[in-house]
C-alpha cells in the first residue's frame, strides 16, 4: 500500500511564475491537508480539503495561493505569481476520516520550492 | 483555540542517556495529542498518540509520552538514546468539538552525541 505521495519532490521558480505541487493521498484516504514548514519553523496548517470540497482554508494566504482536491486525480496546491517568501517545504497529509480529532494524518515526503 | 508550547528548540544527548523532549498544550476542549518524528528531508512519522484512557502512552522506537492534565504537559522520553533518535520531534494537538486542524508545535530537534 504506497503512501502519501508529492510531486515533485524539488521544484525552482522564478519570481513572478507559478507553482503547482501535486499529492496523492494513500488509498482508501478521502481527506487532504496541506501545511508549510519554513526553516527552523514548525508546520503551518493550510488547508483541509475533502474531494471536491474546502472544508477548512483559514490557513492559506488570502491571495495567489488555491488548493483543490478532484473527484479524479490529485490534490493540487498552487501559487500564483511566486514570491522569494514563498519558498519552503509544502507537506501533504492525509486520513481516512476527519482529522480534527483522534485520527493520526499520515505524511507524504514533501515538495521543496525554491523562488529565485 | 489551542496551542502548543515546545520548550527547547535543540536538545544534545549522549548515547545511552534519557531522552526527554518537553511539550505543554493549551486546549479549551478534552485534547488529542500526537507525536511525530521526521528525519532529514522526510514528512513527519507518528511516534505515539494519546486519545482517551491511559495517561501512559507507548510508541515506536521505545519512545513514550504520559499525558498530565494538571500540568497540561505531554513531554515525550525514551531511557535510552540511540544515535538513530536523532532528528526533529513535533508536538501536536487536535480536539474533537468539529475543528478540523493539528496545531503543531515549532518542533524539537534532538542531537545524539557517540
Amino acid at each position: 500500500n504506497a503512501g502519501v505521495m508529492q510531486n515533485p519532490r524539488h521544484l525552482v521558480r522564478r519570481r513572478g511564475q507559478e507553482a503547482r505541487l501535486r499529492c496523492s493521498p494513500m488509498k482508501g484516504h478521502s481527506h487532504v491537508y496541506w501545511y508549510r514548514q519554513l526553516p527552523e519553523e514548525g508546520l503551518k496548517f493550510m488547508v483541509y480539503l475533502q474531494k471536491e470540497n474546502i472544508i477548512d482554508e483559514s490557513g492559506m494566504p488570502k491571495e495567489r495561493f488555491s488548493a483543490e482536491f478532484p473527484k479524479e486525480g490529485p490534490s493540487i496546491l498552487r501559487i500564483q505569481q511566486v514570491v522569494r517568501g514563498d519558498s519552503a517545504a509544502y507537506f501533504c497529509a492525509s486520513s481516512p476520516r476527519a482529522g480534527g480529532g483522534m485520527n493520526e494524518q499520515f505524511f507524504g515526503p514533501g515538495t521543496r520550492l525554491t523562488v529565485l | 483555540a489551542q496551542s502548543v508550547t515546545q520548550l527547547g528548540s535543540h536538545v544534545s544527548v549522549s548515547e545511552g542517556a534519557l531522552v526527554l523532549l518537553r511539550c505543554n498544550y493549551s486546549s479549551s476542549v478534552p485534547p488529542y495529542l500526537f507525536w511525530y518524528v521526521q528525519y532529514p528531508n522526510q514528512g513527519l512519522q507518528l511516534l505515539l498518540k494519546y486519545t482517551t484512557g491511559a495517561t501512559l502512552v507507548k510508541g515506536i522506537n521505545g519512545f513514550e509520552a504520559e499525558f498530565k492534565k494538571s500540568e497540561t504537559s505531554f513531554h515525550l522520553t525514551k531511557p535510552s538514546a540511540h544515535m538513530s533518535d536523532a532528528a526533529e520531534y513535533f508536538c501536536a494537538v487536535s480536539g474533537n468539538t468539529g475543528g478540523f486542524k493539528t496545531i503543531f508545535g515549532a518542533g524539537t530537534r534532538l542531537f545524539v552525541k557517540a
